[in-house]
């Protein structure tokens, strides 16, 4: 099991650009999360789907948008990219029902990212 | 929408030391867990833990959810525990977490 993967690990884009990062789980995971991590802080979340064809908005969704075509993966976008999007981003996911409803988060590697 | 607070903000430990680290949350939750985030940046989780008590090694946690706190005990400190220790919660009414600032502990030899 690979557990949860996120692609790119690092990328860099220039102010205005686009770009879409990927996260991957295989645990047949219900819910998955992204969050990004700005230096010496703790994670703010972005966007979550407590299922597949579903999202919502968390703590700080402006400038962001997700989907969910597929149970097992979870697109976070980026539209237009600004400098403070600059951060790490981590995407998570839980909840299985086939183990009873257990609820732990499982995150992946995170991408680093810079908007120059 | 829930606090979560974490304290101290900062631990420097002698290797061999023993330590606990708070969390304190605002309102009623329905899971916490516990990750260190590690110098490279990876989180590693260490506890799932609603309630109660768990241990794993040389560390330990405990959860009194009607009290609203969750404590993390390090025991006989390595360099290796150096990192940020992270509680995390799930507002009981919504599927969103919540985490904490963290605890920044430097371990050393």
């Amino acid at each position: 099991n690979a557990g949860v993967t996120q692609t790119p690990k690092f990328r860099v884009l220039k102010t205005g650009q686009s770009m879409t990062l990927l996260c991957a789980q295989d645990m047949n995971h219900e819910y998955m999360y992204w969050y990004r991590q700005d230096p010496g802080m703790g994670l703010r979340l972005i966007h979550y789907s407590v299922g597949e064809g579903t999202t919502a908005k968390g703590e700080v969704p402006d400038g962001y948008n997700v989907s969910r075509l597929k149970k097992q993966n979870f697109l976070l976008g980026l539209e237009s990219a600004a400098p403070s999007q600059t951060s790490v981003y981590f995407c998570a996911s839980s909840y299985s029902i086939l183990a009873g409803g257990y609820n732990e988060q499982f995150f992946g590697p995170g991408t680093r990212l810079t908007v120059l | 929408g829930i606090q979560v607070e974490q304290s101290p903000p900062d631990l420097i430990l002698q290797e061999g030391a023993n330590s606990t680290l708070r969390c304190n949350f605002s309102d009623s939750v329905n899971n916490l867990q516990w990750f260190h985030q590690n110098p490279w940046g990876q989180l590693i989780n260490l506890f799932y833990i609603p309630s109660g008590t768990k241990q794993n090694g040389r560390l330990s946690a405990t959860t009194v959810a009607t009290e609203r706190y969750s404590l993390l005990y390090i025991s006989s400190s390595q360099t290796t525990d150096s990192g940020v220790y992270f509680c995390a919660v799930r507002d009981s009414g919504t599927y969103k977490y919540i985490f904490g600032t963290g605890t920044r502990l430097k371990v050393l030899a």
